[in-house]
């Protein structure tokens, strides 16, 4: 069946650094790729998608590739804010009305 | 932007009691779903409903659990007898239609406690 994969946290970076958090899936046929973001005390968001191969997501400076080659979609952002710090969710969404949700990434930023 | 509300944000009940667990959807969405995160673990896709019926549900998804649409603006969860292992986040979800890639809008959440 479909499942994701990202990695383990927590993440904690220092403010303006560099960030970037893997995702990799296994999957029939071509799912579409989310990022959902979850701030404390706070529900789910979407953060970006991509629906096909070679799409890139991009929202709030974040971005994130499909790529189908390396069965992966690695979130990333040039500099990271204190505001970033929350729990960021790899999911995808096959033909079936599931969408499937990695264990999620804790990020802290440090100021 | 719109919003799918739950209520209440935390329930704490004893074993084996019944628990009802309530979402407002967005007003126009069409497809509803229900997730659960148990702490530190992935959050598990439960069962989507559309139509005033399920269109899928997962293993998790037991006869201990149904949902309901009563009245055309609620969404329920309700878990019949509940066990300690039912203690988790449980997430609302809704979707204008199905189709592949579309924005799931999720609620807040509703963190249940089984003592």
């Amino acid at each position: 069946g479909n499942s994701v994969t990202q990695m383990e946290g927590p993440v904690t970076l220092s403010e303006e650094a560099f960030l970037t958090i893997n995702c990799t899936y296994t999957a029939t046929g071509y799912p579409s790729l989310f990022w959902y973001v979850q701030y404390p005390g706070e529900g789910l968001q979407l953060l970006l998608k991509a629906t096909k191969a070679d799409d890139k997501g991009s929202n709030k400076g974040f971005e994130a590739t499909y790529r189908k080659e390396t069965t992966s979609f690695h979130l990333e952002k040039g500099s990271v804010q204190v505001s970033d710090s929350a729990v960021y969710f790899c999911a995808l969404k096959g033909r079936d009305d599931k969408i499937i949700f990695g264990k999620g990434t804790r990020l802290h930023i440090l100021p | 932007e719109p919003e799918v509300t739950q209520t209440p944000s935390h329930q704490v009940t004893q074993m084996g009691q019944e628990v009802i667990l309530r979402c407002v959807p967005i007003s126009n969405h069409l497809y509803f779903y229900w997730y659960r995160q148990i702490l530190g673990q992935k959050v598990e896709f439960l069962v989507s409903f559309y139509n005033n019926e399920i269109s899928e549900k997962s293993e998790i998804f037991d006869d201990q659990f149904s949902v309901e649409r009563p009245d055309g603006s609620n969404f329920t969860l309700k878990i019949r007898s509940t066990k300690l292992e039912d203690s988790a986040m449980y997430f609302c979800a809704s979707q204008t239609s199905g189709v592949l890639g579309e924005k799931l809008f999720f609620g807040s959440g509703t963190q249940l406690s089984v003592l």
